[in-house]
């Protein structure tokens, strides 16, 4: 089993859409998760992060946390083509010291 | 405020060379991490950096692997000698001390032929 596991997609959604991003982890431990955006060829970039159980918005993404069922989620509202990107989950945890363990990515396709 | 930068951007080297690989993360940030992607994989951690002092190697392949950074500032990743399967994205990445929130660079993609 992965430690960080995605769904490799692609996602495609219509432009307007909700698109929603899956991730889980395996270490029950893990304290801290991050999405990032990484477009071809680019840096992955950090979008959010959350640390506590619920729900944690901002702008247009709403990161969520289950950490009873080891899962986080990224959805992002009104998408647009601007956000077709792989999205990487990392998780963060006192197994890992203070290291990213990163899922493959899930590739985002907004339709216009 | 410079984000993290990396140098060269792309490096096309032949097997048994080396290649120095270099980061400078962002002003202040203690923190510095080196990680890689090879073709299909997910990124990797290699090694974590608070200020000049190794806290964590625990990703680094072997002991072609080199990673310094004197004065606590930017750091080098040496590669000696170059193997194939050393082909991949390096990322270079820094965070504030006692911040999670890791800001990376753009990468180096290194190719050995």
């Amino acid at each position: 089993q992965k430690e960080v596991e995605q769904n490799s997609g692609p996602l495609s959604v219509p432009e307007g859409a909700i698109a929603s991003l899956n991730c889980t982890y395996s270490d029950r431990g893990s304290q801290s998760f991050f999405w990032y955006r990484q477009y071809s060829g680019k840096s992955p970039e950090l979008i959010m992060f959350i640390y506590s159980n619920g729900d944690k918005e901002d702008g247009r993404f709403t990161a969520q946390l289950n950490k009873a069922s080891q899962y986080v989620s990224l959805l992002i509202r009104d998408s647009q083509p601007s956000d077709s990107a792989t999205y990487l989950c990392a998780v963060e945890g006192v197994e890992y010291g203070n290291k990213l363990v990163f899922g493959a990515g899930t590739i985002l396709r907004v339709k216009s | 405020e410079a984000g993290v930068t990396q140098f060269p951007s792309h490096s096309v080297i032949e097997k048994g060379q080396t290649v120095t690989l270099r980061c400078d993360p962002i002003s202040g940030h203690d923190n510095l991490y080196w990680y890689r992607r090879v073709m299909g994989k997910e990124i990797k951690f290699l090694l974590h950096f608070v200020k000049e002092s190794k806290q964590d190697e625990s990703g680094m392949p072997n002991n072609r692997f080199l990673a310094e950074r004197t004065g606590g500032t930017y750091s080098t990743l040496k590669v000696q000698p170059a193997e194939l399967e050393d082909s991949g994205v390096y990322f270079c990445a820094s965070s504030q001390m006692g911040s999670y929130e890791q800001y990376f660079g753009p990468g180096t993609r290194l190719t050995v032929t």
